[in-house]
């Protein structure tokens, strides 16, 4: 059974960092794409961040891109996203991720989310 | 940037078919996939690739996606199919994800 557990939400102040990790289990962790999405409170999903099964390859979106750094470490099963600059607006449940298949950019499975709540 | 339009709520009879849209520019040339969402969870993957349905998912959800639309359809639908209901595409220009804004499905 695929496991994907969250840790590191929590209260910071505007300006601040926070590191968010996800751990994988019942799955090989290295054949897969991994992504975070987040949900601000009464919102929608939005997506933040995708990195390629290696490493390799990392993408952000818009609102993250330059202020948020995704990586993982195969060897320890763990998906991270290094959170900088944070803002009120970043204030949301972060979600880890699993890639469908090898590529396929969408999420068969799912974390129970970590809250990041911005504010002074 | 590429954008998914999706319609605020949808409501349905119990038992009858709902039908939710997702509209983007040209869609039909890419894969787009479904989540359902109820309050307090995680989003579940219910289409991807446009029609296909993971092996957990009822036979009563299917997914089709031409021109510039897709369509979740819900046949039967029950009391437990209530949720918020998110379309998504990959834009390979940008190597973005997108996500639709939500559909609330109410079952009344």
């Amino acid at each position: 059974e695929v496991q994907l557990v969250e840790s590191g939400g929590g209260l910071v102040q505007p300006g601040g960092s926070l590191r968010l990790s996800c751990a994988a289990s019942g799955f090989t962790f290295s054949s897969y794409e991994m992504g975070w999405v987040r949900q601000a409170p009464g919102k929608g999903l939005e997506w933040v961040s995708y990195i390629t099964s290696s490493g390799d390859n990392k993408y952000y979106g818009d609102s993250v891109k330059g202020r948020f750094t995704i990586s993982r470490d195969n060897a320890k099963n763990s998906l991270h996203l290094q959170m900088n600059s944070l803002r009120a607006e970043d204030t949301a449940v972060y979600y880890c991720a699993k890639d469908h298949g090898v590529g396929a950019w969408d999420f068969d499975d799912w974390g129970q989310g970590t809250l990041v709540t911005v504010s002074s | 940037s590429y954008e998914l339009t999706q319609p605020p709520s949808v409501s349905v009879s119990p038992g009858q078919t709902a039908s939710i849209t997702c509209f983007g520019d040209k869609l039909g040339d890419k894969y787009a996939c479904w989540y359902q969402q109820k309050p307090g969870q995680s989003p579940v993957l219910v289409i991807y690739e446009d029609t296909k349905r993971p092996s957990r998912i009822p036979e009563r959800f299917s997914g089709s996606n031409s021109g510039n639309t897709a369509t979740l359809t819900i046949s039967g639908t029950q009391a437990m199919d209530e949720a918020d209901y998110y379309c998504q595409a990959w834009d390979s220009s940008t190597s973005h994800v997108v996500f639709g804004g939500g559909t609330k499905l109410t079952v009344l």
